[in-house]
């Protein structure tokens, strides 16, 4: 069974600029989940879709958003990017265990100059 | 609101020595509790989950972990390290109360070295 699939793997973006991010989650998978990765805030929760509705969302501001297609899969987008945003996006599907573990892709890491 | 606290953040041992790696939660409800490893320029992955079953927990690569309730806690361990293990080690939790809330919380990540 393939895994979660995320692309692009790297990209460089400048400031200002926007980037869409996309994931395929594990066949069968129908929630996807997106986190921001940084040395300085760790890992911290972005946004959740199942069935192609937003079920939770995290502390960003309005220039993150995503989206969920009828086939699960996902992208999310950042609009008028900042340095800060530099960071290693990650993609989850979670599985139908009652625990909902989540299955990760290998990320996008984004630059922003 | 859950939390998790991973107790140092570099944590160096020797190849075949024990591995501890530790961690400690916050919930207000009986959590669900997962270890995740990430290598450099790799995803998550899962290592083992907590999910109320058993309190001692096997996961792969020979990790285990042990749910005390008491001490509010979720230590990884390993009897014998190896070079492969050395990577970054996440605690997480998630509410368990039913609903649709699967975000995770995680700890800070703990990177472990392992000396020849």
């Amino acid at each position: 069974k393939a895994g979660v699939t995320q692309t692009p793997r790297y990209l460089i973006k400048t400031r200002g600029q926007q980037v869409t991010l996309s994931c395929s989650p594990i066949s069968g998978h129908r929630s996807v989940s997106w986190y921001q990765q940084t040395p300085g805030q760790g890992l911290q929760f972005l946004f959740e879709y199942f069935s192609e509705t937003q079920r939770n969302k995290g502390n960003f501001p309005g220039r993150f958003s995503g989206r969920q297609f009828s086939n699960s899969r996902s992208e999310m987008n950042v609009s008028t990017l900042e340095l800060g945003d530099s960071a290693l996006y990650l993609c989850a599907s979670r599985g139908a265990g009652t625990a909902g573990e989540l299955f990760f892709g290998e990320g996008s890491r984004l630059t922003v100059l | 609101a859950q939390s998790v606290t991973q107790l140092g953040s570099h944590v160096s041992v020797s190849e075949g020595a024990l591995v501890l790696l530790r961690c400690n939660y916050s919930s207000s409800v009986p959590p669900y509790l997962f270890w995740y490893v990430q290598y450099p320029n790799q995803g998550l992955q899962l290592l083992l989950k907590y999910t109320s079953a058993a309190t001692l927990v096997k996961g792969i690569n020979g990790f285990e972990a042990e749910f005390k309730k008491s001490e509010t806690s979720f230590h990884l361990t390993k009897p014998s390290a190896h070079m492969s293990d050395a990577a970054e080690y996440f605690c997480a939790v998630r509410k368990n109360s039913g609903g649709s809330n699967y975000k995770l919380t995680f700890g800070k990540g703990t990177l472990l070295t392992v000396n020849p």
